[in-house]
């Protein structure tokens, strides 16, 4: 985890209500990802960034928007969130195409 | 498209005896394979990983994992299982061609109980 911190670590919500997410690293890595894990799914990526304000959609982006406007910080927002929505998410971040990916502490968000 | 399959949902085993946990993996191309370990309540922690060379790959903890292309599998293994190798274990792939771009597909992990 060092390195990468996301804040908060925990969050309960209400359905409807927008929520932001925040990954900081201090590892001046070029690449940052936000993945949801749930049960016998692992983790699916939800967006990722390449630069600053370049981010590209993952295979579970309907419901999440992301901004990445320094090198350091990727927020994930869910516009208006949703009970299924209810998920640990991870961010995480790596130097290049090929490098390991490097991953937060997570955040557990439950939507009520 | 990219997938990877944990066939085991569990694994159980005595403390000292050898550990395996499964992987097979389908991509187009060719495959970059990590096995990353999560302990509860703690993000995913980086294991060992295969790109290119040689087809056993040694890893932290003791662990190493064996790439074998012919049968799609990269096996994570330990020859003397520790109560603390306890956690949830997963696979993942990523597709080498540029098409493909910079997605990591996990498999679904597969929980290790180590017993006393």
């Amino acid at each position: 985890d060092a390195g990468i911190t996301q804040s908060p670590r925990h969050k309960v919500t209400e359905t409807g209500t927008p929520v932001t997410l925040r990954c900081h690293q201090t590892e001046n890595h070029r690449y940052m990802y936000w993945y949801r894990q749930d049960p016998g799914h692992g983790l699916r990526l939800i967006h990722y960034s390449y630069g600053v304000k370049d981010t590209d959609k993952g295979e579970v982006s309907d419901g999440y928007s992301v901004s990445r406007s320094k090198t350091e910080d990727f927020l994930l927002t869910l516009e208006s969130a949703t009970s299924s929505q209810t998920s640990v998410y991870f961010c995480a971040i790596s130097e290049g195409l090929a490098e390991t990916q490097y991953f937060g502490p997570g955040t557990r968000l439950l939507v009520l | 498209a990219q997938s990877v399959a944990q066939p085991e949902d569990q694994v159980n085993v005595a403390e000292g005896n050898p550990l395996t946990v499964k992987c097979t993996y389908s991509v187009s191309g060719n495959p970059y394979l990590f096995w990353y370990v999560q302990y509860p309540n703690r993000g995913l922690q980086f294991l060992l990983k295969y790109i290119t060379g040689d087809n056993l790959v040694k890893g932290s903890y003791g662990f190493e994992a064996e790439f074998n292309k012919s049968q799609t599998s990269f096996h994570l293994k330990k020859p003397s299982a520790l109560v603390s190798d306890s956690a949830l274990y997963f696979c993942a792939v990523r597709d080498r061609s540029k098409a493909a771009g910079n997605k990591l597909t996990f498999g679904g992990g597969t929980r290790v109980l180590v017993k006393p």
